[in-house]
Formats: C-alpha cells, sequence, structure tokens
C-alpha cells in the first residue's frame, strides 16, 4: 500500500506563472487536507476536501489559490500568478474519514520555489 | 483561534543527556499529537494523545498531556545524535475538527 503521494517533489516557477501541486491519497482515503510550511515554521491548514467537494477553506488565501479533489484522479492545489511569497513546502494528507486523526498519513511535501 | 506554543524554537544538547519540549496550547483540546521531521522530509508521527495524564513512550522519547494545564510535553532521556531533527507538537482542537494547529517546532541537535 503506497502512501500518500505527491508530486512533484520540487517545483521552480517563475513570477507570474501558475503551480499545480498534485496529491494523491493513500488507497481507501477519500479526505485530503493540504497545508502549508512556510521555511522555519510550522505547518499551516490551507484547505480539507473530499472527493468532489471542498469542505473547509478557511486556511486559503483569498485569491489565486485554488484546490480541488475530483471524483477520479489526485487531488490538485492550483496556484496561480505566483510571487516569492509562495515559495513554501506544501504537504498534504489523508484519512479514510472525516476526523484529521490517527488515521491521517502526510505525504513528502513538494517544495515549490518562485523567481 | 487556537494557538500553539512550543519552546524552545532551538535546542542544543550532549549525547546522554535529558531534556524536555514544551507545547502550550490556548483553548480546550481532545487530540494532541507529536511529530518528528527531518529536513527535506515529510511528517513522521510519533506520538498521539488522546486524554488527560495520557502518557506514551517509544524508545528514548516519552510524551505525556496535561489538558487542565493545556500542556503537553516530550521528554527525551540518553540523547543520541540520530534523534537530531525538529519535533512538532499538533493540537485538534475538537473531534472531527478536520484541521490541525501546529506549532513552529522545536529544532533539536545532538552534539556528539
Amino acid at each position: 500500500n503506497a502512501g500518500v503521494m505527491q508530486n512533484p517533489r520540487h517545483l521552480v516557477r517563475r513570477r507570474g506563472q501558475e503551480a499545480r501541486l498534485r496529491c494523491s491519497p493513500m488507497k481507501g482515503h477519500s479526505h485530503v487536507y493540504w497545508y502549508r510550511q512556510l521555511p522555519e515554521e510550522g505547518l499551516k491548514f490551507m484547505v480539507y476536501l473530499q472527493k468532489e467537494n471542498i469542505i473547509d477553506e478557511s486556511g486559503m488565501p483569498k485569491e489565486r489559490f485554488s484546490a480541488e479533489f475530483p471524483k477520479e484522479g489526485p487531488s490538485i492545489l492550483r496556484i496561480q500568478q505566483v510571487v516569492r511569497g509562495d515559495s513554501a513546502a506544501y504537504f498534504c494528507a489523508s484519512s479514510p474519514r472525516r476526523a484529521l486523526g490517527t488515521e491521517a498519513f502526510f505525504g513528502q511535501g513538494t517544495r515549490l520555489t518562485v523567481v | 483561534e487556537l494557538k500553539v506554543e512550543q519552546n524552545p524554537l532551538f535546542l542544543s544538547m550532549q549525547e546522554g543527556k535529558n531534556y524536555t519540549i514544551y507545547c502550550n496550547y490556548s483553548t480546550t483540546s481532545d487530540r494532541l499529537y507529536w511529530y518528528r521531521q527531518d529536513p527535506g522530509k515529510s511528517l513522521e508521527s510519533l506520538f498521539v494523545l488522546l486524554s488527560n495524564g495520557a502518557v506514551k513512550q517509544e524508545g528514548r522519547l516519552m510524551a505525556s498531556l496535561d489538558t487542565k494545564a493545556r500542556l503537553s510535553t516530550l521528554h527525551i532521556t540518553a540523547a543520541v545524535h540520530d534523534l537530531s531533527a525538529t519535533y512538532f507538537c499538533a493540537v485538534e482542537a475538537n473531534f472531527g475538527n478536520e484541521k490541525l494547529t501546529f506549532g513552529t517546532g522545536t529544532r533539536l541537535t545532538i552534539i556528539p
């Protein structure tokens, strides 16, 4: 059973480009959470999704950021018109049930660098 | 808003010594988690503490939870070099709240 798979592991974008980060949850997990880790900081919650639904996006910046988790395929975190401040590690976690708890597992993260 | 504070932020200690990392949080919590993160890697779950007075131990690490004081500790006994990492505590404010609030982390360096 593969763990939570994120790709790419490293992503470099120029200012103004778009970044697409992918997260494939563990088999049997239908709940996905995205977190952002700025350098030297802890992880900050961004968004919680179930298949085809956004459940809680209270941590998402109001502009340029969007997330989806389609019926088929991975969850996508999309950042439009990236700026230097978007440089961070983006982690997703998945769980089989609604509550993020002992059954949640984190992926290895995508490290986004905006130049 | 739930706040989680860890201290110290940086800890450099010699092999063989004992030390404690503290995690304070600002509101009632049902669950508290400790994670380890190596540089450039993901988070590895260490402990889940589910009730007041809970104590869990794994090797040289022991975690405890005092929900009345809103305090968790991670105690390191006789540190060894391979424990060098960043340690995070995270709080799930209410069961089913779906999100964790993380502390800023403690970067632990064990010196031979």
